[in-house]
């Protein structure tokens, strides 16, 4: 059963630490995106990938976060340094643009952060 | 730029009774068109979508959804509804375009609560 799966599903820091969550998409899929979800402000979008390439990360704080895929199987959101307003849960989702399930986002379960 | 909103936070509904979650989207393209469903501690699944042709969809765990692009609605129903549908369910809006991908914009969310 293919899924899209982060780690980790939670995390406790204190504020300053670096903090990174970790993607891996589903095979096949060339679009990965990175959501924020918090009770104030719903789903935010903060950045997407297409074939590997940052597309759009103007919903991300340029100055502390950072978005990356290394490769297809890998995507990472980086916070550094992290700050308290930063606790939230954060989704990654990835589709493909093609195929039976165009326009479809599968969502993993959520990297849960907390910072102190 | 597209929005979504749902005009109700929270929907309180009996067991066995109907539900209707409303959602209104504002699109300059012909729009592609999702429900999802959270429940608590998990991601985001797909319940149903529209892209094109019968603008009356089915999708898992009973619901359908009507499209009416003359109101810019998608309105989310149940005829009978379970404990376990209570969730939080969020309607989405993304580009039909293949080269937009699959950027979709949520809406708020409903909140909804089952009563025994």
């Amino acid at each position: 059963d293919a899924r899209v799966t982060q780690t980790p599903r939670h995390k406790v820091t204190e504020m300053g630490q670096e903090v990174t969550m970790r993607c891996q998409p589903i095979l096949g899929h060339n679009t990965v995106f990175w959501y924020r979800q918090t009770m104030m402000q719903g789903l935010e979008l903060l950045a997407y990938f297409r074939n590997r390439a940052p597309l759009d990360d103007s919903g991300m704080p340029k100055d502390r976060f950072s978005a990356e895929m290394p490769d297809a199987t890998l995507a990472t959101l980086k916070i550094q340094p992290s700050e308290p307003r930063d606790s939230a849960v954060y989704f990654c989702a990835s589709g493909s643009p093609t195929g039976a399930n165009t326009g479809e986002l599968f969502f993993g379960e959520g990297s849960r952060l907390t910072v102190l | 730029a597209q929005s979504v909103t749902q005009p109700d936070i929270h929907i309180t509904v009996s067991e066995g009774a109907s539900l209707e979650l409303r959602c209104n989207y504002s699109y300059g393209a012909t729009p592609y068109l999702f429900w999802y469903v959270q429940s608590p501690g998990q991601g985001l699944q797909l319940l149903l979508k529209y892209f094109s042709g019968d603008t009356l969809v089915q999708g898992i765990k009973g619901f359908e959804a009507e499209f009416k692009r003359s109101q810019s609605s998608f309105n989310l129903r149940k005829p009978s509804v379970h404990w376990s549908d209570a969730a939080e369910y969020f309607c989405a809006v993304g580009a039909v375009l293949a080269a937009a991908g699959n950027k979709l914009t949520f809406g708020g969310g409903t909140r909804v609560l089952v009563k025994p």
